[in-house]
């Protein structure tokens, strides 16, 4: 158990709907880190959060959205879901914003988009 | 712009022989190299890493993996594999100057004969 929690574990929806992924960092990790993992573009970075502000951003969608709160949880917001976008998502915190800090990585978000 | 190789896309081992999952990076710098190994259903989970100093660096449940500035790789290695190894096993690439995202490789799934 890294820690690291994601909620929903499942997702099914239906093309054209929104959705909202939820992450709770480890305690005292400042960074959130998302990632989608797809069969065809295997693990690719998402968007990176550091104590509420956006650090950078990597292959991320217009369609997609996502902000770190106070409490530091985080969430990602997809909408107009294609069928594409059926995916794992993986939530990772860190203590600190560099590179050379581990990212610990939560069991995902299932997302299947019918 | 930073990008990660793993060629095997499969490979089998008995158990109790040995192991070794091949990773070739481009980057320009010097960046932060880790393995991270996924089971089924399950999250990733940081094997080893490396960011300076001794280029052989050893981790948990047996693994090691060797830094060759000259070969561009970070290859992972164990003496002796168990049939719990088996999982897929991503080698990633980190630096500070693309936004301490992680770029991965598309993954090693190893399967492990009894």
């Amino acid at each position: 158990d890294s820690g690291v929690t994601q909620t929903p574990k499942h997702l099914i929806t239906a093309t054209g709907q929104r959705v909202t992924l939820r992450c709770s960092p480890r305690s005292g990790d400042l960074s959130v880190y998302w990632y989608q993992q797809s069969l065809d573009q295997g693990l690719q970075f998402l968007i990176h959060y550091y104590n509420g502000e956006e650090r950078a951003k990597g292959n991320i969608l217009e369609r997609f959205s996502a902000q770190q709160f106070p409490d530091l949880h985080s969430e990602l917001n997809l909408s107009s879901l294609e069928l594409g976008d059926s995916a794992l998502y993986f939530c990772a915190s860190s203590i600190q914003s560099g590179a050379h800090n581990e990212q610990f990585f939560g069991p995902g978000t299932r997302l299947t988009v019918l | 712009a930073q990008s990660v190789t793993q060629p095997d896309i499969h490979i089998t081992v008995s158990e109790g022989a040995s192991l070794e999952l091949r990773c070739n990076y481009s980057y320009g710098a010097t960046p932060y190299l880790f393995w991270y190994v996924q089971s089924p259903g399950q999250g990733l989970q940081l094997l080893l890493k490396y960011f300076s100093g001794d280029t052989l660096v050893q981790g948990i449940k047996g693994f090691e993996a060797e830094f060759k500035r000259s070969q561009s790789s970070f290859n992972l290695r164990k003496p002796s594999v168990h049939w719990s190894d088996a999982a897929e096993y991503f080698c990633a690439v980190g630096s500070m100057e693309y936004g301490n995202k992680l770029v991965f490789g598309a993954g090693t799934i190893l399967r492990v004969k009894s």
